[in-house]
């Protein structure tokens, strides 16, 4: 099976755009969860969606969304873009509640 | 919610010597602990994962142990390779979801 994917891989943007990050599941998958990855925090949930229904949220400002798709695929966006918010983004898919394979991430620099 | 604390924060250790990393964890809810490597510019990858009826679980050269009266678990690596060099994360969930807590990560260098 394929794994992850996201897209895109790298992305520039000023403070104040918006941003979209997409990923696409392993086939069979209907968990994909979102983490935000910082030299200084690590690994931090963002939300995790599950049939279309965001079943879990971290602790992150409203300016953090996203949705899921029917085929599984999910989408994340960011707001009101801040230069805290350059980082690497990841999903995760699952089948169960377990085991995550994650994706490569889409590295984001907010200028 | 659950806090999980990883120490060390660094650890470099000589080839075939062995690595010790440890993790605790807040909320004795939690039941599945997962570990995952991470070598640079590559995404998380799972080497092993524990559920909390386990005590202890061993893969080759890996091994995970879990305490939970003490909440806390930890990852052994044994006769360690230049390829163990990578950065390690512990995490906890329960089961409501797929919603994990990392642990800060330990950045382990193998010196040949």
């Amino acid at each position: 099976k394929a794994g992850v994917t996201q897209t895109p891989r790298y992305l520039i943007k000023t403070r104040g755009q918006q941003v979209t990050l997409s990923c696409s599941p392993i086939s069979g998958h209907r968990s994909v969860s979102w983490y935000q990855q910082t030299p200084g925090q690590g690994l931090q949930f963002l939300f995790e969606y599950f049939s279309e229904t965001q079943r879990n949220k971290g602790n992150f400002p409203g300016r953090f969304s996203g949705r899921q798709f029917s085929n599984s695929r999910s989408e994340m966006n960011v707001s009101t873009l801040e230069l805290g918010d350059s980082a690497l983004y990841l999903c995760a898919s699952s089948v169960n509640q377990e085991t995550q394979y994650f994706g490569p991430g889409t590295r984001l620099l907010v200028l | 919610g659950e806090n999980v604390e990883q120490h060390p924060s660094t650890l470099s250790v000589q080839e075939g010597d062995s690595a010790v990393i440890k993790c605790t964890y807040s909320d004795s809810a939690s039941n599945y602990f997962p570990w995952y490597k991470q070598e640079l510019g590559k995404r998380p990858q799972l080497i092993i994962d524990i559920r909390s009826n386990v005590g202890e679980k061993k893969d080759q050269r890996i091994a995970v142990t879990l305490n939970k009266t003490a909440k806390h678990f930890s990852l052994h690596i044994t006769e360690t390779q230049p390829e163990d060099s990578a950065v390690y994360f512990c995490a906890a969930s329960k089961n409501t979801g797929n919603q994990f807590y990392f642990g800060t990560g330990t950045s382990l260098t193998v010196i040949p």
